[in-house]
């Protein structure tokens, strides 16, 4: 089976560009979650959809962060205008609605220059 | 609110010897617990998960937890570590949260095996 798929897997871009973040959830998965790790403040949870409607979006940092889900089948990050401190890496995670275990993609490395 | 502690934040095991990680929690209600591990440049993956019933849970990897409600407690053991268990460890509890339930994560601990 194949598991959750993020692009790009790299980024590396100027302050003040645009950068969208690609997640593809485990089909069949209902509840999709991005979350940013850096060292200084571990993992993060932004936002968190179920059946495609965002439910909890405290965790963004600033309204230069957005995310939208479409379709059961893809989501977006967007960062607009990016900052040199936005750099991290961020994870998409998948699940079952429900207290079911989370299924992480492996993240996108992002660099803001 | 819930919270999650890993209070060691590096670890550094022979390769062969038994490990312990441990973590704390804090939740009023009964936990959904979880472990996860992340080998550089990858996601996270899930190693166990408590929800109920036998308080000693077994994962992949030879990976084991035991939950105890009266220390708040979900430790994760091995009893003989290999040199590709060297990786980072999250534990999680699974809260309820407007019909979702969202893990609430440790800052990890970091797992150093020597030859």
């Amino acid at each position: 089976d194949a598991g959750v798929i993020q692009s790009p897997r790299h980024e590396v871009t100027e302050m003040g560009q645009e950068v969208t973040l690609r997640c593809k959830p485990i089909s069949g998965h209902n509840s999709l979650f991005w979350y940013r790790q850096t060292m200084m403040r571990g993992l993060e949870l932004l936002i968190y959809f179920n059946n495609n409607v965002p439910i909890d979006d405290s965790g963004m940092p600033e309204d230069r962060f957005s995310a939208k889900m479409p379709n059961a089948s893809f989501s977006t990050l967007k960062i607009q205008p990016s900052e040199p401190r936005d750099s991290a890496v961020y994870f998409c995670a998948s699940s079952l609605q429900g207290p079911q275990p989370q299924h992480f993609g492996d993240g996108t490395r992002l660099s803001i220059l | 609110a819930q919270s999650v502690t890993q209070p060691d934040i590096h670890i550094t095991v022979s390769e062969g010897a038994s490990l312990e990680l441990r973590c704390n929690y804090s939740y009023g209600a009964t936990p959904y617990l979880f472990w996860y591990v992340q080998s550089p440049g990858q996601g996270l993956q899930l190693l166990l998960k408590y929800f109920s019933g036998d308080t000693l849970v077994q994962g992949i990897k030879g990976f084991e937890a035991e939950f105890k409600r009266s220390q708040s407690s979900f430790n994760l053991r091995k009893p003989s570590v290999h040199w590709s268990d060297a990786a980072e460890y999250f534990c999680a509890v699974g809260v309820s949260r407007r019909g979702s339930y969202i893990p609430t994560f440790g800052r990890g601990t970091s797992l150093i095996v020597h030859p």
